[in-house]
């Protein structure tokens, strides 16, 4: 199965800063990975699919990028509704495998 | 506007059956594969079962194997999960998705 390390477990940052989630599989996926956001109560939303295309309607702060088997999501000015929960998965094979998760808040 | 609608959980005792329904609207069903997805109270998110648009293939999590099923019916815009032999660590919100979208979920409780 492969493996996808999701780091931080959890980030608190300000207003407007630049936050930045990783995480590193554990085989070459190629571009198979999405990052979702999860709030309270409410299912995953989709915000970046093939590692670097941003979902329909999702704002431009947020963009995926790739250095091999690395992931990395960015928001660019952190805004107070990207609080919540994020996962990155890996599509490239099954079982599809989810990072544990970034917790992020507000400072 | 896509839809997604899960039913069919509830309280139910270890060793019991129970089936999810999701009813899909807004995009065209037949066309896509289908995800059932889990979430344990406080916990991440599990897949547990893939099937293809036209049922051609299924898998599923190792977790599930032997025990859960998962179908649809394209002419009802439908997917289904069968879950057998239940357990406590199967107690979890379970969502259906396409990845893209996905529904509200429905929560399964196993305890006596």
């Amino acid at each position: 199965d492969i493996q996808m390390t999701q780091s931080p477990a959890s980030l608190s940052a300000s207003l407007e800063e630049i936050v930045t989630i990783t995480c590193q599989a554990s085989q070459d996926i190629g571009n198979w990975l999405a990052w979702y956001q999860q709030k309270p109560g409410k299912s995953p939303q989709l915000l970046i699919h093939s590692a670097t295309s941003l979902a329909d309607g999702i704002p431009s702060r947020f963009s995926g990028s790739r250095s091999g088997t690395q992931y990395s999501l960015k928001i660019s000015r952190l805004q107070v509704e990207d609080t919540g929960i994020y996962y990155c998965l890996q599509r490239y094979s099954n079982p599809y495998t989810f990072g544990a998760g970034t917790k992020l808040e507000l400072k | 506007e896509v839809q997604l609608v899960e039913s069919g959980g509830g309280l139910v005792k270890p060793g019991s059956s129970l089936k999810l329904s999701c009813v899909a609207s807004g995009f065209t069903f037949s066309s896509y594969g289908m995800h059932w997805i889990r979430q344990a109270p406080k916990k991440g998110l599990e897949w547990i079962a893939l099937i293809y648009y036209d049922s051609s293939n299924k898998y599923y999590a190792d977790s599930v194997k032997g025990r859960f099923t998962i179908s649809r019916d394209n002419s009802k815009n439908t997917l289904y999960l069968e879950m057998n032999s239940l357990r406590s660590e199967d107690t979890a919100m379970y969502y259906c998705a396409n990845w893209e979208y996905w529904g509200q979920g429905v929560m399964v409780t196993v305890s006596s």
